[in-house]
């Protein structure tokens, strides 16, 4: 079973931030926060994780709470070719349990 | 994270047949691999973890005489689908683990359809 919550949906304009929240309050203390994306028919993308302290790279930053029982992604300039669903999952031994997601849609 | 490949994209068999997918880490050596299926407008479900050289590990509810797990090798594990039926037909994703520090990676899924 899935250990995380996220809203079912939400819209973006295109070139804004997108702010992706999730709720983990069950988290064990060595579980990563892990976010990644599926675009029709294609295997999930990962975009970022982190244990306890924020992270950013390349694709998009992670916001984590100090108690860990909740964290944001944040794709600071969404694009329309950002359109997916996010999944948030938190994980320790590889076998990760998908709950529903978050199906972005960023609109021009 | 591991590169994960799969073989084939997409298949189409009639119903009764068997079907093999494959899943290969390409740059990574695995002693375990794991298996999702995924209906239309759903989500991932894992569905069994593939341990090299010792059986699978199935989740709750998964046949694991109609769904074959062999893990051959450190770089690949197949998935049969036995005597497929229609309600077989799905999208069936692996994916490679990870270290903690990188990530699991997910191969880009064969899409199954049984007629």
């Amino acid at each position: 079973d899935a250990k995380t919550t996220q809203p079912p949906s939400m819209d973006c304009a295109e070139g804004r931030a997108a702010n992706l929240p999730c709720n983990h309050s069950t988290i064990s203390g060595n579980e990563y926060v892990y976010w990644y994306r599926q675009i029709h028919s294609q295997g999930p993308q990962y975009i970022i994780h982190g244990l306890k302290n924020n992270e950013t790279n390349e694709m998009a930053s992670l916001i984590i709470t100090e108690d860990r029982k909740s964290s944001t992604l944040i794709l600071p300039h969404a694009t329309l070719r950002d359109t997916a669903v996010y999944y948030c999952i938190v994980c320790f031994n590889n076998d990760m349990r998908f709950g529903a997601g978050t199906r972005l849609t960023v609109k021009p | 994270g591991a590169v994960v490949s799969q073989h084939p994209s997409w298949v189409i068999c009639k119903s009764g047949t068997s079907v093999k997918i494959e899943c290969r880490s390409l740059d990574f050596q695995a002693t375990t691999m794991f298996w999702y299926r995924q209906f239309p407008k759903q989500s991932l479900m894992l569905m069994a973890t593939s341990n090299e050289g010792s059986k699978a590990t199935y989740e709750q509810g998964v046949e694991k005489d109609k769904f074959l797990i062999n893990h051959a090798s450190l770089t690949l594990s197949t998935l049969t689908v036995t005597s497929a039926h229609p309600e077989d037909s799905s999208f069936y994703i692996c994916s490679a683990p990870g270290t903690g520090s990188t990530p699991p990676d997910f191969g880009p899924g064969t899409r199954l359809t049984v007629t």
